[in-house]
């Protein structure tokens, strides 16, 4: 398996462009994840699914911040309108549960680096 | 979730053991100890879990006390690739609650 796969690796635009990022989750995967990691903050949770259904999105800093999953190969974070403060490099994260309760080891993938001046 | 508390950063010598420390005092009985690690631009990823018993696996070794309050995370012996971030995470284990909450770690930094 390639493992999670996000796309682009690195994104650079201006302030109140739209941007989207892409996530592929691991396939038979369940679970999918999107972080945002900073120097300041750290590593956080935005958002996840469970079989293509938002589940938690109390990590969503505001509403500019939008995530989807139209089906369970392939999701999308959108920031609309984008600023500078949004620069930060978000990880996208799929997990099983079909292995039983203690199965739920997830994987991440390399991160798309945005940057927006 | 218990919080957990971690030592800022650590040093180890390449080729020795790596005991890394973590404190989670408020552990519930249903909650499992996970530990991740973040190399140098890359996701985190997973090394072990446990939840009182010590646990190995082909990466490392999951030390749990016997009250459940600290754990230690064992690199037997060390490479330079295992300079990275160690995250320990506690958490509770059933289907619908996947989430992980990530502190701010431990820097291991593995020399020669």
């Amino acid at each position: 398996d390639a493992g999670v796969i996000q796309s682009p690796r690195h994104e650079v635009t201006e302030m109140g462009q739209e941007v989207t990022l892409r996530c592929k989750p691991i396939s038979g995967h369940d679970y999918l994840f999107w972080y945002r990691q900073t120097m300041m903050r750290g590593l956080e949770l935005l958002i996840y699914f469970n079989n293509n259904v938002p589940i938690d999105d109390s990590g969503m800093p505001e509403d500019r911040f939008s995530a989807k999953m139209p089906n369970a190969s392939f999701s999308t974070l959108k920031i609309q309108p984008s600023e500078p403060r949004d620069s930060a490099v978000y990880f996208c994260a799929s997990s099983s549960t079909s292995g039983g309760l203690n199965y739920n080891e997830q994987f991440f993938g390399p991160g798309t680096r945005l940057t927006v001046l | 979730d218990a919080k957990t508390t971690q030592p800022t950063s650590m040093d180890c010598a390449e080729g020795r053991a790596a005991n890394l420390p973590c404190n989670h005092s408020t552990i519930s009985g249903n909650e499992y100890v996970y530990w991740y690690r973040q190399i140098h631009s890359q996701g985190p990823q997973y090394i072990i879990h446990g939840l009182k018993n010590n646990e190995t696996n082909e990466m490392a070794s999951l030390i749990i006390t016997e009250d459940r309050k600290s754990s230690t995370l064992i690199l037997p012996h060390a490479t330079l690739r295992d300079t990275a971030v160690y995250y320990c995470i506690v958490r509770a284990m059933n289907t619908g609650f996947q989430k992980l909450v990530f502190g701010t770690g431990t820097r291991l930094l593995v020399s020669p």
